[in-house]
C-alpha cells in the first residue's frame, strides 16, 4: 500500500506570492490533516478535512486555506507569502471516521517551503 | 488542550532499554496518550497509543500510571535507528482536534 504522498518535495517562493501544496492520502483514508513545522515553534496543527469538509482549524491566519476533493486528495494554499511562512509542511492521513479523535496518523515526508 | 511535559533530550547506549517519560497532569478521562517519533528528514511516525492499560506492540511498550498523570514509552532494546525526536501527545475523545505536538524528547543513541 502506498504511503502518504506530498508534492512538491521542495519549493522556493518570494514574498507576496502564493503557493499550493498537494497531498495524496493512503488509499481508503478519508481524513487529511495539515501541520506546519519550524525549528522555533515545532509542529503546529493547521486544519483537518474529512469527506471534503473542514472539521477543525488551528490558530493560523486566513492566508492559510485548504480543501479536500472527493477522492480524499487535499491541497493547502498559502496566499501573500511572508518570510515566516518558511517551514516544512506536513500532511497526515487517517482512517478516522468519527467526529472525535484522529486515531493513528500516517504522515508524508512533507514539502519544504522556503520564502525569500 | 491538555499539555504534556517531556525532557528535552536523553541519551542511551545501543542494545540497552530506554525509558522515555511524559507528564500530563491535566489529562482528562477521555484523552488518549499517543507517542510518535520523527527521524531526521521524515514526517512523524506512529509508535503506540493507549488509554488506561499498558500497551505493547512490535515497536515499543507504553506504561501508563494508575492516575494517568504520567506515562513512559519503553524501547526494549535501542538501536541506532531509534535515534529520533519522540513526541508524547494527548488526543481528545470529544472533538476533532489536531494533535498538539510539544517539543518532544531528542533521543540520542550511542554505539
Amino acid at each position: 500500500k502506498a504511503g502518504v504522498t506530498q508534492t512538491p518535495r521542495y519549493l522556493i517562493k518570494t514574498r507576496g506570492q502564493q503557493v499550493t501544496l498537494s497531498c495524496s492520502p493512503i488509499s481508503g483514508h478519508r481524513s487529511v490533516s495539515w501541520y506546519q513545522q519550524t525549528p522555533g515553534q515545532g509542529l503546529q496543527f493547521l486544519f483537518e478535512y474529512f469527506s471534503e469538509t473542514q472539521r477543525n482549524k488551528g490558530n493560523f491566519p486566513g492566508r492559510f486555506s485548504g480543501r479536500q476533493f472527493s477522492n480524499s486528495r487535499s491541497e493547502m494554499n498559502v496566499s501573500t507569502l511572508e518570510l515566516g511562512d518558511s517551514a516544512l509542511y506536513l500532511c497526515a492521513s487517517s482512517l478516522a471516521s468519527q467526529a472525535h479523535g484522529l486515531g493513528k496518523l500516517f504522515f508524508g515526508s512533507g514539502t519544504q517551503l522556503s520564502v525569500l | 488542550d491538555a499539555k504534556t511535559t517531556q525532557p528535552n533530550s536523553m541519551e542511551s547506549n545501543e542494545e540497552e532499554p530506554v525509558h522515555l517519560p511524559c507528564n500530563h497532569s491535566t489529562i482528562s478521562g477521555t484523552d488518549y496518550i499517543h507517542w510518535y517519533r520523527q527521524l531526521p528528514s521524515q514526517g512523524p511516525e506512529y509508535v503506540i497509543h493507549g488509554l488506561t492499560s499498558n500497551v505493547n506492540n512490535r515497536m515499543a511498550s507504553l506504561a501508563i500510571a494508575e492516575d494517568r498523570k504520567s506515562s513512559t514509552l519503553i524501547l526494549h532494546r535501542a538501536t541506532l535507528r531509534d535515534a529520533a525526536v519522540y513526541y508524547c501527545i494527548l488526543t481528545s475523545g470529544g472533538g476533532a482536534d489536531g494533535l498538539t505536538f510539544g517539543k518532544g524528547t531528542h533521543l540520542i543513541i550511542q554505539p
